[in-house]
């Protein structure tokens, strides 16, 4: 059966250090990925797409990468802030086009 | 207006009875995406309005949802005969243009959900 997986277990970090989530799939063959950030009682804000012949991806303090024989996204935050505390969401695209979400995983960074 | 807005923000209603939750996308998006979020879950896919196409259901639970987008802005997304297990957050999104859309990503705007408890 299809699957995308995320740890459910909160991930707890020192301020500063690197958060290091992953997204691992299962008999999905997707054209690109995303992630999204979600704070609790809001909607999810779009973060970063890789496409898959993209093998990573920056964005300031953020980074992607995207293995597909692996079926794994790794999304990392260097030098993390409390401001970063929140639940992060990959997303892929399906075969017929519809975003498919994971279940998220919550970051915790400790001032 | 700035964002994609819900209404309302929240409901409680009784087993049994219909409810209506409304979705105002981001003026020009013409995709339209409604989906459920259960606690600790993720995003369940429920409904995709593009342009004047035929819209894709594929994600509805039941017969007892259905959604409307009129003028090809403003959805309605209604639950009839409510029961305890549609308990969740509906979550609207929209893009400027749809998933399709070769390829040029489109990136979906989501408003802040309407939580719906049905006791």
């Amino acid at each position: 059966s299809q699957k995308i997986e995320q740890n459910s277990e909160a991930l707890n970090i020192q301020e500063g250090k690197t958060a290091t989530l992953t997204c691992n799939y299962t008999n999905y063959s997707p054209a690109y990925l995303q992630w999204y950030r979600q704070d609790p009682g809001r909607g999810p804000v779009f973060l970063l797409l890789i496409r898959e012949n993209e093998k990573e991806k920056r964005k300031e303090r953020l980074k992607v990468t995207f293995d597909t024989t692996l079926k794994q996204s790794l999304f990392h935050i260097t030098a993390s802030q409390p401001a970063d505390s929140a639940t992060y969401l990959c997303a892929l695209v399906d075969s017929s086009y519809k975003l498919i979400f994971g279940s998220g995983t919550r970051l915790l960074v400790r001032p | 207006g700035a964002g994609v807005s819900q209404s309302p923000s929240n409901k409680v209603t009784e087993k049994g009875k219909d409810v209506e939750l409304r979705c105002d996308p981001i003026s020009g998006h013409t995709a339209l995406y409604w989906y459920r979020q259960s606690l600790g879950q993720g995003l369940e896919f429920l409904i995709y309005f593009q342009g004047n196409s035929a819209p894709d259901k594929s994600g509805l639970p039941s017969d007892r949802f259905s959604a409307e987008r009129t003028g090809g802005s403003v959805s309605t997304l209604t639950i009839q005969r409510t029961q305890q297990e549609d308990s969740a957050v509906y979550l609207c999104a929209s893009s400027l243009a749809g998933l399709l859309t070769a390829t040029v990503y489109n990136e979906q705007f989501f408003g802040p959900g309407t939580r719906l408890t049905v006791l």
